[in-house]
Order: C-alpha cells, then sequence, then structure tokens
C-alpha cells in the first residue's frame, strides 16, 4: 500500500460529460501529481500541485483542471469529455525531492 | 522520437533466471532514475531510485545507470513468478519534478 487513496476506482459516463476524480497523498507530502496512462501514449504527465499551489503543467487539455485543498487532497476535473478520453488516471505524491508514490489510480471508460 | 525508449516486450523467462531491462534516452537533464514495477489494475509501485552514474543494490534488484552512454538497467536476480508485471523506467531532470516514463516492458516469469 503506497499511502496514496484515489477514488472513485472505476467511473462510467457518457461523452460531453463532466467527471471529477479525488486524490489523498500520503501523510506529510506536499507535492501531487496527476498523470494519464493510455495503451498508445503510456504514462503521461498532466499536472502537479504543492501545497495548494500549481507547480508544473504538461500536456494537459483546457477541458481539464485540477486543484489541492488546504487539507492537501486534490481533485482532477475532466469535462465535455470525449471517446478519447478514456484511460487510467494515476495520482502520485511526494515530498520534497523525494520520488513520487502513486496510488492505484481511476479507470475512467467512456461510452 | 521519444525521450525513453523501452522495449516493450513482453519478455518470458523460466523460474530462477536472471532478467535484464533497460532504458536508453536522450536528454541529458535527467538525472534522477527510477524503476517501478505495476502489476495489472494496480498503480506504479516504486521499486528502485538513483542519481549518479554506478549500480545499485536492494535484495534481488540491482539498478545500473551510465549516463555516459544515456542508458539504465534493472536486473532481477532469482525471478519468481510473482514478478510477472510490467516495468516501467521513469526520470525527472534536476530542475523539473515531471516524470517521463518508458513505455514499459512487460515481464513473465514461467513457473
Amino acid at each position: 500500500d503506497s499511502g496514496v487513496t484515489q477514488t472513485p476506482k472505476h467511473l462510467i459516463t457518457a461523452t460531453g460529460q463532466r467527471v471529477t476524480l479525488r486524490c489523498s497523498p500520503r501523510s506529510g507530502d506536499l507535492s501531487v501529481y496527476w498523470y494519464q496512462q493510455s495503451l498508445d501514449q503510456g504514462l503521461q504527465f498532466l499536472i502537479q500541485y504543492y501545497n495548494g499551489e500549481e507547480r508544473a503543467k504538461g500536456n494537459i487539455l483546457e477541458r481539464f483542471s485540477a486543484q489541492q485543498f488546504p487539507d492537501l487532497h486534490s481533485e482532477l476535473n475532466l469535462s465535455s469529455l470525449e471517446l478519447g478520453d478514456s484511460a487510467l488516471y494515476f495520482c502520485a505524491s511526494s515530498a520534497s525531492n523525494q520520488p513520487q508514490h502513486f496510488g492505484d489510480g481511476t479507470r475512467l471508460s467512456i461510452l | 522520437q521519444k525521450e525513453v525508449e523501452q522495449d516493450p516486450g513482453p519478455l518470458s523467462v523460466p523460474e530462477g533466471a536472471i532478467v535484464s531491462l533497460n532504458c536508453t534516452y536522450s536528454n541529458s537533464a535527467f538525472q534522477y532514475f527510477m524503476w517501478y514495477r505495476q502489476y495489472s489494475r494496480k498503480g506504479p509501485e516504486l521499486l528502485m531510485y538513483t542519481y549518479s552514474s554506478g549500480n545499485k543494490e536492494d535484495g534481488r534488484f540491482t539498478a545500473q545507470v551510465d549516463k555516459s552512454s544515456k542508458y539504465i538497467s534493472l536486473f532481477i536476480r532469482d525471478s519468481q513468478p510473482s514478478d510477472s508485471a510490467t516495468y516501467l523506467c521513469a526520470m525527472i531532470s534536476n530542475a523539473g519534478n515531471m516524470l517521463t516514463f518508458g513505455g514499459g516492458t512487460r515481464l513473465m516469469v514461467k513457473p
């Protein structure tokens, strides 16, 4: 158990809808990262938050947004969903200058 | 060309064999190197974390980094069926916190 908790484990929705994925980092970790894993693209970095502030951005679509709350949990919001957004979404957390530890992900299925 | 290249496999070996997994990279800014293991329907699990060129050993696992050749390896001794998983190399530069992953190698260890 990595200590990173993601909910829900599986989400099924339709095109055009909006969903929110939630992540609780390991105790004491101030950084939270979001990654997308698909069969054709592999694991791709989306966005990082550090202690509530956005720190780094990858190839995150404008339809996607994230935030980190004062209790350090984070949410990834995906809107106007398309079939191609079907993927595994992982959250990771780390302490400063330490390696990232991953949760077990949310599997998003768009019908 | 991808920044990190990894043979996708699958790699099939008998139980007890020594396994060699490799990644090459093109970005000389990468300074920290990690190996993650990912079981089906689970998140990546950190196995090894190295900084300098050379070897690092942890139990049956040895990570090797050759920065001059931009080449990293993971060796697994006395492989077990429970080692059957996808192995992902990942890298990070000094300046950024974004992990760049290889595509993963699927390993199957047969009893």
